[in-house]
Parts: structure tokens; sequence; C-alpha cells
């Protein structure tokens, strides 16, 4: 079965630097799709960047990139320019393909960050 | 407002009483998935619907939970003579089709038992 780690319960950055939140995964799948989510207080679980396993490139979106190392199932979340509205849970989650029955995301137990203005 | 509703956004519930968690998906969206989150925990998938039809119910419980999706009208999360540790926030999810990336979430109802 395929499960999700996020080893960091919290972390904290100050405004305008950067955090990395780690996540590590193990499958036996050689494609599958993994997401970050964020959570603020108001419980919206909201999708912050996706990575397909079969591509190399890393999945960028604004201040949000990550790190996706396919052979060590590891996939980090960069936050560039720390805002305070970044403050939120993170969770990081996997994926089956598409398609079928198994379409169920598989979620780690989350990060708690803070941002210190 | 496009997104997937849930209500109520809050529940309070006696011990042994039933618990209904209602979810509409987006508007065109014929596929619903339900999740629980845990006090400290993540998002735990407990089942996926198609209009009608039940996918994949891997992750509810044996006993109490039902889940339908009928061809009219939402998604409805039942759980019969709740208990304590049944107090968690329920997430609904709703996709297009089973190829979509990802999911749009509800807000999530938080069912408390007292």
């Amino acid at each position: 079965a395929q499960t999700v780690t996020q080893s960091q319960p919290e972390m904290s950055v100050q405004e305008a630097e950067t955090v990395t939140l780690s996540c590590t995964y193990d499958t036996s799948e050689s494609d599958y799709y993994l997401f970050w989510y964020k959570q603020p207080p108001s419980r919206q679980m909201i999708l912050v960047i996706r990575q397909e396993a079969y591509k190399q490139q890393n999945a960028t979106e604004n201040r949000f990139s990550v790190n996706f190392q396919k052979a060590a199932k590891s996939f980090s979340l960069k936050i560039s320019d720390s805002q305070l509205g970044d403050a939120a849970m993170y969770f990081c989650a996997y994926r089956n393909p598409v398609g079928g029955a198994t379409n169920k995301l598989i979620f780690g137990t989350g990060t708690l960050l803070a941002v210190q203005p | 407002n496009a997104g997937v509703m849930q209500n109520p956004r809050h529940l309070v519930r006696r011990r042994g009483q039933e618990a209904r968690l209602r979810c509409s998906p987006v508007k065109g969206h014929s596929h619903v998935y339900w999740y629980r989150q845990l006090p400290e925990e993540g998002l735990k998938f407990m089942v996926y619907l198609q209009k009608e039809n039940i996918i994949d119910e891997s992750g509810m419980p044996k006993e109490r939970f039902s889940a339908e999706f009928p061809k009219e009208g939402p998604s409805i999360l039942r759980i019969q003579q709740v208990v304590r540790g049944d107090s968690a926030a329920y997430f609904c999810a709703s996709s297009p089709d089973d190829r979509a990336y990802g999911y749009t979430f509800g807000s999530g109802t938080r069912l408390t038992v007292v």
C-alpha cells in the first residue's frame, strides 16, 4: 500500500524568507501524481501545486516550487518570499495514475507552517 | 458559487443519534469523494462514488457508516448511532470524471459528538 510521510509537524519562517517542507512517499507504481494542499484555519483544502511522476521537470507555481526526486521518493515544497497569508497546514498527497477505481488521494499528516512578521 | 457545497458546516449530535452530512458537487461533476480528518491528522479516504454507484468504499468503517450519491440531489454521508470517536471534520470533493488531475474540495462539516 502507498504511504506518505511528512516528518516535520511544525515549521516556522520569517516573512520574505524561504522555507522548504519535506515529504517522502512509498509506492511500487512507476506513474503517479503528487500534490501539495494548503489548509488555512478556514479548513478549505486548497491545491497549491501538483507533479506528474513521468515529468522530470519540477513543477512551479509563482512562489511555490517542488523538488521531485523520483528515485529517492521525495517531494519537497519550497515557498519563496514567504507571506503572512502562507501560514497554514500543508499536506502532501499521493494518487495512483488517473482512471479506474483507485482514485483516492493518500495524505500525509501535515506540516503546520507559521510565518513570523 | 460554483464550488463544492457542504452542509451543515457544524453539526452537534448526542451519542446514539444519527448524523447526515450533505455534499453538493461542482455543477457537472459526477464523481464524489468523502474524506475524514481526525484532530491532528491528515485526511483519510472513506468512499468514492459516482452517480448511483459506489466505486470504492475501502475506507469506510464496516458498521454504522453509509454513503450514497443519487441520480438527483446531493451526496449523503450517513453515520448511525454516533460515538465520540466519530467527532471529526468530514470533507467532500468532486471531479468531472475519473481522469481528472485533482478534485475540488468543500469546506467540510465538523461533527462533534457529545
